[in-house]
């Protein structure tokens, strides 16, 4: 089955410090991708950063970065210096193919990590 | 990146009025949308697939003819609640992909209370 695990509700991480907000992936599809989006208390949907699966470096965009461990299907996402703007929902979602997704390669959401950052 | 606009952004109506919310993809074409609902702290829900041209594509459970999507353009998908009732108070959200682009676009959500 197609799934994506965020096992961590909540977070609090002090300003300037580093935070990981975890991510497990479950697919049998070879092909897929991983993402990962920010949602502040406004609600739109921020997109941060992209791993795809045959990707051999892990992403980075600025002060997040993806650590990608395939063989432990996992994506966590590290955001370093974390900045009072930081807090909000951080949603890891997965791209899926295949008969199971029909044509549309839709993504699969996590539920979702409440990151607060104190100051 | 890409913009993606939603109208309205929030909209209070009576129980058993139809509301309409549009998705615009503002400087891309995209050949398809994706509409999704969020319960309050909870994760998004996709409802259903919407193709430029056809018949949109309904998730298990989503009733079709409650919430009836129109894709007419490739710049332009609308969502209609029909009928809405206060269960369908929600936050619905669409996205968008833009050709040869990875990530989804999203809209600025659309918070529907109905009383």
């Amino acid at each position: 089955a197609q799934k994506i695990t965020q096992t961590q509700p909540g977070m609090f991480v002090q300003e300037k410090e580093a935070v990981t907000l975890d991510c497990t992936y479950d697919t049998s599809d070879q092909s897929y991708g991983l993402f990962w989006y920010k949602q502040p208390s406004s609600g739109e949907m921020i997109f941060l950063i992209y791993q795809g699966s045959y990707d051999e470096q892990n992403a980075t965009e600025g002060r997040y970065s993806l650590n990608f461990q395939k063989a432990r299907k996992s994506a966590n996402l590290v955001i370093s210096a974390s900045q009072l703007g930081d807090s909000a929902m951080y949603f890891c979602a997965m791209r899926v193919s295949g008969e199971a997704a029909g044509n549309n390669r839709k993504l699969i959401w996590g539920l979702g990590t409440s990151l607060a950052v104190n100051p | 990146g890409a913009v993606v606009s939603q109208h309205p952004s929030w909209v209070i109506c009576k129980s058993g009025t139809s509301v309409k919310i549009e998705c615009r993809s503002l400087d891309f074409q995209a050949t398809t949308m994706f509409w999704y609902r969020q319960f309050p702290k909870q994760s998004l829900m996709l409802m259903a697939t919407s193709n430029e041209g056809s018949k949109a594509t309904y998730e298990q459970g989503v009733e079709k003819d409650k919430f009836l999507i129109n894709h007419a353009s490739l710049t332009l998908s609308t969502l209609t609640v029909t009928s809405a009732h206060p269960e369908d108070s929600s936050f619905y959200i669409c996205s968008a992909r833009a050709t040869g682009i990875a990530e989804l676009f999203f809209g600025e959500g659309s918070r529907l209370t109905v009383l």
